[in-house]
């Protein structure tokens, strides 16, 4: 079956700090790979997303490359803010159109100044 | 962008009552929907797909008379929590794909769900 294993949490970072989440995948076939962020009370966001293996996504200075031979989308940042606090998912599609979401648990990350 | 609007943020209800929360696609059609609940620092589990014009398609393990589905147009979902209990209580998400932006799926802000 599918399913998403990120690193458990919490994250506590100063800022300016190298963030690295970890997230690693099972799938069968070719799944998408995303990261959504949801910022406290709020909705998911999308943050960023790779469709096939070597793709790199990135958004608002986070990366994450997709990599079929270790199943794995960490999401990197080189510099965190205090603005990026907030709970990290990891997400991965089966590429089928309307199929729902499997996540992870989730990963909260938090930056002091 | 797509939104998805859901409605109410937050309730508190007694056991044994029935609670409605409603999901609407704002600025697109939405012939599916899915419904999420996510328990404290777990995971977004999905519990059931919502289908405009059909039953909807409950995951292994999700009571389907409890949790009762209605996708009555191609913007509205309902989902009604019947005969509340307190192991009910979770935070209920929405989606919808939109098949046209990046993300595949939109999501509402989620409902606070309290059962005392």
């Amino acid at each position: 079956g599918n399913s998403v294993t990120q690193m458990e949490g919490p994250v506590t970072l100063s800022e300016e700090a190298f963030l690295t989440i970890n997230c690693t995948y099972t799938a069968t076939g070719y799944p998408s790979l995303f990261w959504y962020v949801q910022y406290p009370g709020e909705g998911l966001q999308l943050l960023l997303k790779a469709t096939k293996a070597d793709d790199k996504g990135s958004n608002k200075g986070f990366e994450a490359t997709y990599r079929k031979e270790t199943t794995s989308f960490h999401l990197e940042k080189g510099s965190v803010q205090v603005s990026d606090s907030a709970v990290y998912f990891c997400a991965l599609t089966p590429n089928q159109a309307g199929t729902a979401l499997i996540f992870g648990k989730g990963t909260t990350l938090s930056v002091s100044s | 962008g797509a939104v998805v609007s859901q409605h109410p943020s937050w309730v508190i209800c007694k056991s044994g009552t029935s609670v409605k929360i409603e999901c609407r696609s704002l600025d697109f059609q939405a012939t599916t929907m899915f419904w999420y609940r996510q328990f404290p620092k777990q995971s977004l589990m999905l519990m059931a797909t919502s289908n405009e014009g059909s039953k909807a398609t409950y995951e292994q393990g999700v009571e389907k008379d409890k949790f009762l589905i209605n996708h009555a147009s191609l913007t509205l979902s309902t989902l009604t929590v019947t005969s509340a209990h307190p192991e009910d209580s979770s935070f209920y998400i929405c989606s919808a794909p939109d098949n046209v932006g990046d993300s595949p799926l939109h999501f509402g802000n989620g409902t606070r769900l309290t059962v005392t």
